[in-house]
């Protein structure tokens, strides 16, 4: 098995604050997610990566920017925060490699509050 | 983009009870389609897939998926409280992108 580690858990920010969001997968999958969760909603695409240094833009994209260095990090950046934004933040990563239905798997979150 | 409305929103059951979970799709871009489970404060887990038409079963959980109606649903059999927590339905209509719905909270009550 693996794990997807999210830093940090909670996150406070001021309004206009450039606000960054890490993630790590030791799955060694190829594919890995950012999508926002706002409270008891579904989930919104934010960003996605197939592979190393590449970026796919998803629905909620602006805003926001994204890295994927290395295969096994990627992280997001909240490029001017929002007063009273509230959402969480859920990172994901699949093996695609394996087929197009591989299931996700998620972290536990990052909980973005902004004053 | 893939619009994908669930309902009810919220629901409450008594223990033992049938459930049913609906969801339906904008349009038949998707090819596959899940249930993913979310328990409060924990990260979303899937739960079950499906990606031609007709009914998967898994112990208590059987899914149901028409797409000629774009309709997919989740039923619970025997629903227990440890089954209380958001579910989400996704579809696949691109090889890498799964789109979500908004979710149906399921509380049920010993």
């Amino acid at each position: 098995g693996g794990i997807i580690t999210q830093t940090p858990k909670f996150l406070i920010g001021q309004e206009g604050q450039k606000l960054t969001l890490k993630c790590q997968q030791n799955f060694n999958h190829d594919t890995m997610y950012w999508y926002r969760q706002d409270s008891g909603k579904g989930l919104r695409l934010i960003y996605y990566s197939i592979t190393e240094n590449d970026l796919q833009k998803g629905d909620l994209s602006e805003g926001y920017d994204a890295s994927r260095e290395k295969k096994s990090s990627f992280s997001l950046t909240v490029t001017s925060a929002q007063k009273n934004e509230m959402a969480v933040f859920l990172c994901a990563s699949s093996n695609r490699d394996r087929g197009p239905n591989e299931r996700l798997f998620f972290g536990h979150g990052t909980k973005l509050s902004v004053l | 983009q893939q619009n994908v409305q669930q309902s009810p929103e919220s629901l409450i059951v008594p223990e033992g009870a049938r459930t049913s979970l609906n969801c339906t799709f904008s349009d038949s871009a998707s090819q596959y389609f899940w249930w993913y489970r979310q328990h409060s404060g924990k990260a979303p887990k899937a739960l079950m897939s499906i990606f031609s038409n007709g009914e998967k079963e898994e112990g208590r959980f059987t899914i149901h998926l028409n797409k000629a109606s774009l309709h997919f649903s989740l039923h619970i059999r025997d629903s227990q409280p440890s089954d209380s927590a958001l579910y989400l339905c996704a579809g696949m209509p691109n090889y890498n992108v799964l789109y979500f719905g908004s979710g149906t909270k399921l509380t049920v009550e010993p």
